[in-house]
């Protein structure tokens, strides 16, 4: 069973519209969670990251916000823009281990004009 | 400055052969990654370069995958008697420091990898 899921798996909203992607993990020990664009057939960029004392994080109409307890996370998109159209993925790092990162399958956003 | 780039960014192939993918990370960079990205799959992590240390290979699926980085700095990922399942788009990234955890890691555009 994947440690992060995401949801919806897709979403199409209009232009201007605003929108909310949901990330759960199980992830443990929890060390930071990043939110992550990837547009179509390059390679995914940074958006925000947030450590377990971080409740909130924006990045100009990106707004992260994470609940370390009930281990989830949202990413709030305003004011959608054609350019937003992407998959949004959500990447949980755990503290210990070998391999400490954790991606989620991604929403893929669609905004139409 | 110049970010992570991958080489080819697109190949094809016969089932059987055996394919190279280059990744030239950010320069100064000591940490390098390698995944693969299914059509509708997450991202699923292969091996991990930390400068001079042993790399981790727990992500390798199976011995015909193997990689190597040459001086600390580019890779490459090679796949032997290539499969149809091996088809992807296969990430590299890289991140400054030695700390997983907390770096950000800096993705090149992909080799989207096509084995008929």
């Amino acid at each position: 069973k994947n440690q992060v899921e995401q949801s919806p798996q897709s979403l199409i909203i209009l232009e201007g519209k605003n929108c909310t992607l949901q990330c759960n993990y199980t992830v443990s020990p929890f060390s930071n969670l990043r939110w992550y664009k990837q547009d179509t057939g390059r390679g995914p960029v940074s958006l925000t990251i947030m450590t377990f004392s971080e409740n909130t994080k924006s990045n100009g109409r990106y707004t992260a916000t994470l609940d370390a307890d009930t281990k989830q996370s949202s990413l709030h998109i305003t004011a959608s823009q054609l350019s937003d159209s992407a998959s949004y993925i959500c990447v949980v790092s755990r503290r210990t281990g070998a391999n400490n990162l954790f991606f989620g399958t991604g929403t893929r956003l669609t905004v139409i004009p | 400055g110049a970010g992570v780039s991958q080489s080819p960014s697109n190949k094809v192939t016969e089932k059987g052969k055996d394919v190279e993918l280059r990744c030239d990370p950010i320069s100064g960079h000591t940490a390098l990654y390698w995944y693969r990205q299914s059509l509708g799959q997450g991202l699923e992590f292969l091996i991990y370069f930390q400068g001079n240390s042993a790399p981790d290979k727990s992500g390798l699926p199976s011995d015909r995958f193997s990689a190597e980085r040459t001086g600390g700095s580019v890779s490459t990922l090679t796949i032997q008697r290539t499969q149809q399942e091996d088809s992807a788009v296969y990430l590299c990234a890289s991140s400054p420091t030695r700390y997983q955890q907390s770096d950000t890691q800096y993705f090149g555009p992909g080799t989207r990898l096509t084995v008929l």
